[in-house]
């Protein structure tokens, strides 16, 4: 089965100071990617996905960016963060039979 | 477009009795279905899914759900609740895109569910 991790699991970061976030998949090769945010604890908004390396698609206009640098590790950053990019961020992974699997996720608080 | 609805914000219901969390959903199609449980500061973790077949579907901890297609719901249900099932639950719709395995997961807003002892 596939395992998704995620790090770091919380992160405080002043306004305007780069991000980066990383995910990594076991157990599985070639899997869609997908990064998500929730914000204040409810609803998840899809931020971006992945059908492979290099191949990324944004679903909504922000702050942020991914890179999928190799098969298996899917990135979230921002050059300069904003106030309204805290939230909590987590990445999915869907295999080829089609599961989804979600990691622990980060919570992300700018100040 | 493919969505999904989740009328309530919280529903509170006493341990031993049973439990509904409400879903509704609008698609194009045949719906893939699914739904998750979130704890406090956690990632999401898998219940069930609806992909075809018999319109009750049974899952994780005893967890259960009706897809009704005349009335395009998918509630959660368990007989008997627990207060360890208090949480965020959520509904989700596959959205498909072309072809082959490139669907995306659209949530609903999510719906807390207390369970007292």
């Amino acid at each position: 089965s596939q395992t998704i991790h995620q790090w770091p699991a919380t992160l405080v970061q002043p306004v305007g100071s780069p991000l980066s976030l990383e995910c990594t998949v076991e157990g599985t090769s070639n899997p869609n990617l997908y990064w998500y945010r929730q914000a204040a604890g409810r609803g998840l908004q899809l931020l971006f996905y992945s059908i492979g390396i290099d191949q990324i698609s944004s679903e909504v206009p922000q702050n942020l960016s991914a890179s999928r640098p190799q098969d298996r590790q899917f990135i979230l950053s921002s050059k300069k963060l904003l106030l309204s990019d805290s939230g909590f961020y987590l990445c999915a992974a869907r295999s080829s039979l089609g599961g989804y699997t979600f990691g622990s996720g980060t919570r992300l608080t700018v100040v | 477009a493919q969505s999904v609805a989740q009328p309530e914000d919280q529903v509170n219901v006493a341990e031993g009795n049973p439990l509904t969390v409400k879903c509704t959903y609008s698609v194009s199609g045949n719906p893939y279905l699914f739904w998750y449980v979130q704890y406090p500061n956690r990632g999401l973790q898998f219940l069930l899914k609806y992909i075809t077949g018999d319109n009750l579907v049974k899952g994780s901890y005893g967890f259960e759900a009706e897809f009704n297609k005349s009335q395009t719901s998918f509630h959660l249900k368990k007989p008997s609740a627990l207060v360890s099932d208090s949480a965020l639950y959520f509904c989700a719709v596959l959205k498909t895109h072309g072809s082959g395995n490139t669907g995306k997961l659209i949530f609903g807003q999510g719906t807390t569910l207390q369970v007292k002892p």
